[in-house]
């Protein structure tokens, strides 16, 4: 099946440093990956689209100088976030679309936390 | 605005019995919807879906049942085992799954399955 691996599962970073996130699709081509945000209790909001080759959709309210977006390979997308703050700290989670059957497919999700 | 909702934040079940999952949408353009299993500090994995052609669709102990009129949608597991514990997502997109739409999530709801 398809698989969707995230890293790191898990940092700490302080105020103001800058953390970067990966989302790689294992075993197929990904043109388009999604990244969504979950604050607690708390649904998984989308963030941004990633499309290879170009800019990163952003949804509303969503700062993309803060939350920078490369998707430079068909296998790789990455989110940085610049800058951090501790109201950045939340757990973000990317996503796929399989090209078969449709299906999205998740990574394991990056839990980010400033000090 | 929530797009879609999960009115109960939590469920409890008895083991063996038939958990029912509710999930109410709002916007009409939605046509394709997703029920995702949660656990903690991990990424949704993906459970079964319906298209808006559809009203039923089944996979083992899963059936979602789609009511467009109502744009309500259930999940029902039955028979109920305590690995069903989780948060349960209800999601949705607007492009009958074939495009590059990202979801649009519930607030989930925390299914508890008692022994």
């Amino acid at each position: 099946g398809a698989v969707v691996s995230q890293h790191p599962s898990r940092v700490i970073c302080k105020s103001g440093t800058s953390v970067k996130i990966e989302c790689r699709s294992l075993d197929f081509q990904a043109t388009t990956m999604f990244w969504y945000r979950q604050f607690p209790k708390q649904s998984l909001m989308l963030m941004a689209t990633s499309n290879e080759g170009s800019k990163a959709t952003y949804e509303q309210g969503v700062e993309k100088d803060k939350f920078l977006i490369n998707h430079a390979s068909l296998t790789l997308s990455t989110l940085t976030v610049t800058s951090a703050h501790p109201e950045d700290s939340s757990f973000y989670i990317c996503s796929a679309r399989a090209p078969l059957n449709y299906g999205y497919t998740f990574g394991s999700g990056t839990r980010l936390t400033v000090v | 605005d929530q797009q879609v909702k999960q009115n109960s934040p939590s469920l409890s079940v008895q083991e063996g019995r038939i958990s029912i999952l509710n999930c109410d949408y709002t916007n009409s353009m939605f046509d394709y919807f997703l029920w995702y299993k949660k656990y903690p500090a991990e990424g949704p994995t993906f459970l079964i879906s319906i298209s808006s052609i559809k009203d039923k669709n089944e996979d083992g102990r899963f059936t979602v049942f789609l009511n467009k009129s109502a744009k309500h949608l259930s999940l029902h597991i039955v028979p109920s085992q305590p690995g069903d514990s989780a948060v349960y997502f209800c999601a949705a997109s607007g492009y009958s799954g074939g495009g590059a739409d990202g979801l649009t999530f519930g607030k989930g709801t925390h299914l508890i399955i008692q022994p």
